[in-house]
């Protein structure tokens, strides 16, 4: 069985740094890339970047570039998505997901989805 | 970035009726569309790719079409599981966007 295992909730103060974990098992890790979206609360999906846990290449919307960092370590399993100083804005619902790419230059569509990690930031 | 432009915003509706929601790309995709249904609390689960391919398990009610720059998704005859809010997606580029979701609300 596919499943994509987000860790727990988090709740950090402005400025503090924060890394959230998203565990692939029951497929080959490698033959998909992540990607991360974000919900921020009673919105829309937004579409933070990706990585290819094959060879850790990743891209990031614009929106995003610079504020997160997108990491994998695919002798475990494991997808990552970092900050290193949180803001309040950053409080939301973060998505792990799952996709192959359908054609060179395209993304695909997510057939997995992490149960998502809520982060909470807070003076 | 492509931009995706979802219609309307909400909808509201009773059991049994026909629903349509429209998504509109801001280039042309191709049939590089997905659609996903999102209830309070869960996370969003695939509904339709490629514009008009049915995920596995999804009931027939669920219907996809389009091309290019316009798309819909039909719900033939909407039951009680169907409230929800529904997002398109397009993977035309390897930077995905999302519409802005539509919320179907018990009339």
């Amino acid at each position: 069985e596919v499943q994509l295992v987000q860790s727990g909730a988090e709740v950090k103060k402005p400025g503090e740094s924060l890394r959230i974990s998203c565990k692939g098992s029951g497929y080959s890790f490698t033959s998909y890339w992540i990607s991360w979206v974000r919900q921020m609360p009673g919105k829309g999906l937004e579409w933070m970047g990706r990585i290819d846990p094959s060879d850790s290449y990743t891209n990031y919307s614009p929106s995003f570039q610079g504020h997160v960092t997108i990491s994998a370590d695919k002798s475990i399993s494991t997808a990552y998505l970092q900050w290193s100083s949180l803001k309040a804005s950053d409080t939301a619902m973060y998505y792990c997901a799952r996709y192959e790419q359908q054609l060179v230059g395209s993304g695909g569509f997510v057939d997995y989805w992490g149960q998502g990690t809520l982060v909470t930031v807070s003076s | 970035d492509i931009q995706m432009t979802q219609s309307p915003s909400t909808l509201s509706a009773s059991v049994g009726d026909r629903v349509t929601i429209t998504c509109r790309a801001s280039q042309s995709i191709s049939s590089w569309l997905a659609w996903y249904q999102q209830k309070p609390g869960k996370a969003p689960k695939l509904l339709i790719y490629k514009a008009s391919s049915l995920e596995s398990g999804v009931p027939s009610r669920f219907s996809g079409s389009g091309s290019g720059t316009e798309f819909t998704l039909t719900i033939s005859s909407l039951q009680p599981d169907d409230f929800a809010t529904y997002y398109c997606q397009q993977y035309n580029s390897y930077s995905l966007t999302f519409g802005g979701g539509t919320k179907v609300e018990i009339k």
